[in-house]
């Protein structure tokens, strides 16, 4: 099972939109809606931010939304902020395993 | 609250054996699959595999990265999760984390480093 692809990096300044995408296959982002995405600062454990695609856990800002085409989910943070710098991880099921993206470090201005 | 604690990790020489734990309390760990998550310094995340709650049949899966040197087990009376890791190469050198899967990987543990080298 391949890793799923994002961009290595991003960056957008505070108050800004910015947008991670996360590229599969028909046997994984396509196939299921079972996208998550983490959100990991350094040396601390990663933070689901973003389940079953979209849906927020309890607790995690409204700023943090996600969606899914065909293939490729997306994480959006919108208003960034300085707290927000971290690096970023998809998640998908992949039919009995599990897949990670490469990570996208976010870095705001 | 829920916590995830590993422990475990150290130094083992290539070809070695390490048994790491997973102690969970906070949540009815009998009823949630239990994953093992690795990282290696400064890379991405890697799923390792997972065990299933007794409901259904404690069934484990693996990454193709680790099948047949990794056996992951629980004892739900101790509501702690195993990862039972043979042959270790230097390629699995990496923070080994465990994670409860609820509607995601909700919980993580703080990582436990695994260092393979001679």
């Amino acid at each position: 099972q391949s890793a799923l692809t994002q961009p290595a990096s991003v960056s957008g300044s505070p108050g800004q939109s910015i947008t991670i995408s996360c590229t599969g296959t028909s046997s994984d982002v396509g196939s299921y809606n079972l996208v998550s995405w983490y959100q990991q600062h350094p040396g601390k454990a990663p933070k689901l931010m973003i389940y079953e695609v979209s849906k927020r856990p309890s607790g995690v800002s409204n700023r943090f939304s996600g969606s899914k085409s065909g293939n490729t989910a997306s994480l959006t943070i919108s208003g960034l902020q300085a707290e927000d710098e971290a690096d970023y991880y998809c998640c998908s099921y992949a039919g009995s395993s599990w897949v990670f993206g490469g990570g996208t470090k976010l870095t705001v201005l | 609250e829920v916590q995830l604690v590993e422990s475990g990790g150290g130094l083992v020489q290539p070809g070695g054996s390490l048994k790491l734990s997973c102690a969970a309390s906070g949540f009815t760990f009998s009823g949630s699959a239990m994953h093992w998550v690795r990282q290696a310094s400064g890379k991405g995340l890697e799923w390792v595999g997972r065990i299933r709650s007794k409901a259904n049949s404690y069934a484990t899966a693996y990454a193709a990265s680790v099948k047949g040197r990794f056996t992951i087990s629980r004892d739900d009376s101790k509501n702690t999760a195993y990862l039972q890791m043979n042959s270790l190469k230097t390629e699995d050198t990496a923070v080994y984390y465990c994670t409860r899967l609820g509607w995601a990987f909700d919980y993580w543990g703080q990582g436990t480093l695994v260092t393979v080298s001679s």
